[in-house]
């Protein structure tokens, strides 16, 4: 089992650009979550991806936004990107609520430098 | 909203010997779920103990045992026989009963094991 998996591991952008961060479930999960995780702070929670639709939101603003495709993966946008966004980003992805099992999994995440 | 609170920003304990974390949380929810997760330099988030709250019995996992009080908002973590590898971030996380993946976690303790 592979576990959860993202990609990249490191990024580096600039200022008003666009990045795209990539996430892989773990086996038999079907939630993907999104953290970012600021410098000597606890992550924040982004947003929420079950069955292809955003399902809770953090409070980010609209420049962040993400997908889930059929086979659970998932991808985190961020547009017009600032200094301010520069951060590792986590995915965790959780087990099908029927199961009623909250632990959520997470991958090594990517950490993102804007300059 | 939901908050969760860790005061200590850095702790060190000798090898062999007892440590313990110290978090508190603030919800209205009478159904919740409580966790510790570890974060070591390689950044992975890493889950070493779990609660329920409608659970009484405290949880326990080898050398990690927590000592819940759920009427304090307590949450603290006890880890024995401290070994070098415990060296981390430790973060207290929240969530809902009713949610999935959505943590709420605190700014995170420090921890460093000296031999």
């Amino acid at each position: 089992d592979a576990g959860v998996t993202q990609s990249p591991t490191h990024l580096i952008k600039t200022r008003g650009q666009q990045v795209t961060l990539r996430c892989s479930p773990k086996s038999g999960h079907d939630t993907v979550s999104w953290y970012q995780q600021a410098l000597g702070q606890g992550p924040q929670f982004i947003f929420q991806y079950y069955e292809e639709e955003e399902r809770q939101r953090g409070n980010f603003p609209d420049r962040f936004s993400g997908h889930q495709f059929p086979n659970y993966s998932s991808e985190l946008n961020v547009n017009a990107l600032l200094l301010g966004d520069s951060a590792l980003y986590l995915c965790a992805s959780s087990p099908p609520r029927h199961l009623m099992n909250t632990e959520a999994f997470f991958g090594q995440g990517t950490r993102l430098t804007v300059v | 909203a939901q908050t969760v609170t860790q005061s200590q920003p850095e702790m060190s304990v000798q090898e062999a010997e007892t440590v313990t974390l110290s978090c508190t949380y603030d919800t209205s929810e009478s159904n919740y779920y409580l966790f510790w997760y570890k974060q070591p330099p390689s950044r992975q988030m890493i889950l070493v103990i779990r609660q329920e709250a409608y659970k009484q019995q405290n949880a326990t996992e080898n050398r990690f045992s927590v000592n819940f009080q759920k009427a304090a908002k307590s949450f603290s973590l006890k880890i024995s026989d401290s070994q070098l590898g415990d060296t981390a971030m430790y973060f207290c996380a929240f969530i809902h009963g009713g949610s999935q993946g959505n943590l709420i976690f605190g700014k995170g303790t420090k921890l460093s094991v000296k031999p």
